[in-house]
């Protein structure tokens, strides 16, 4: 089956640094989303991405279809972006990424 | 828009008891709703999908007669687990698609589940 795998697994930042989230995927998928989880377990619509770039504020995120990655950038963090963040991918079924853990220290 | 509700967002129940866990479409119809299995710390894992009206498709390594789904109506589904054991605890999560612009997944907050 695809794999969906994430990097870095864990982020620790100071408020206002930029990073930058991966998610790899090994075969071709329909859609592509990103989450992030809070740490009370609601997960929040970030981007609905199956290609091309989106921006949403302090977010974006640009999918590379053909080379199978997508790429989440979060710009100038603030500790409320402290989470889980989640791909997911659609193919014959949903498939979660394996996430990655950021912490944003004031 | 597009808000799914979860209820209960908790629950305790005893070993060999039943317990069922409602998701809600509140302000779209959802044609197809998820339901996931989180263990702490690590990622979601997909359980089953249900499309409005028709048997629910479960994944290989989870036991329809354990986890019964229903999808009865275009904004409400149901997860019973039943005969429930300890080794069901766990964090289990649904989500809603919609058609047109909604067509991606909106999560609910999540049930925890405890089994004693």
């Amino acid at each position: 089956g695809i794999q969906v795998e994430q990097s870095p697994p864990d982020l620790i930042l100071q408020e206002g640094a930029n990073s930058t989230l991966r998610c790899n995927f090994s075969d071709s998928v329909n859609n592509l989303q990103w989450f992030h989880q809070n740490p009370w377990g609601q997960l929040i619509n970030l981007f609905y991405i199956p290609s091309g770039t989106k921006q949403n504020g302090r977010l974006s995120a640009t999918t590379v279809a053909t080379e199978r990655y997508s790429l989440l950038y979060i710009s100038s963090s603030q500790t409320t972006d402290s989470g889980v963040y989640f791909c997911a991918v659609e193919a014959y079924k949903y498939i979660f990424g394996t996430g990655t853990r950021l912490k944003v220290l004031a | 828009g597009a808000v799914v509700s979860q209820h209960p967002s908790w629950v305790i129940c005893k070993s060999g008891t039943s317990v069922k866990i409602e998701c809600r479409s509140l302000d779209f119809q959802a044609t197809t709703m998820f339901w996931y299995r989180q263990f702490p710390k690590k990622s979601l894992m997909l359980m089953a999908t249900s499309n409005e009206g028709s048997k629910a498709t479960y994944e290989q390594g989870v036991e329809k007669d354990k986890f019964l789904i229903n999808h009865a109506s275009l904004t409400l589904s149901t997860l019973t687990v039943t005969s429930a054991h300890p080794e069901d605890s766990s964090f289990y999560i649904c989500s809603a698609r919609g058609r047109g612009i909604l067509y991606e997944q909106y999560f609910g907050p999540g049930t925890r589940l405890t089994v004693t």
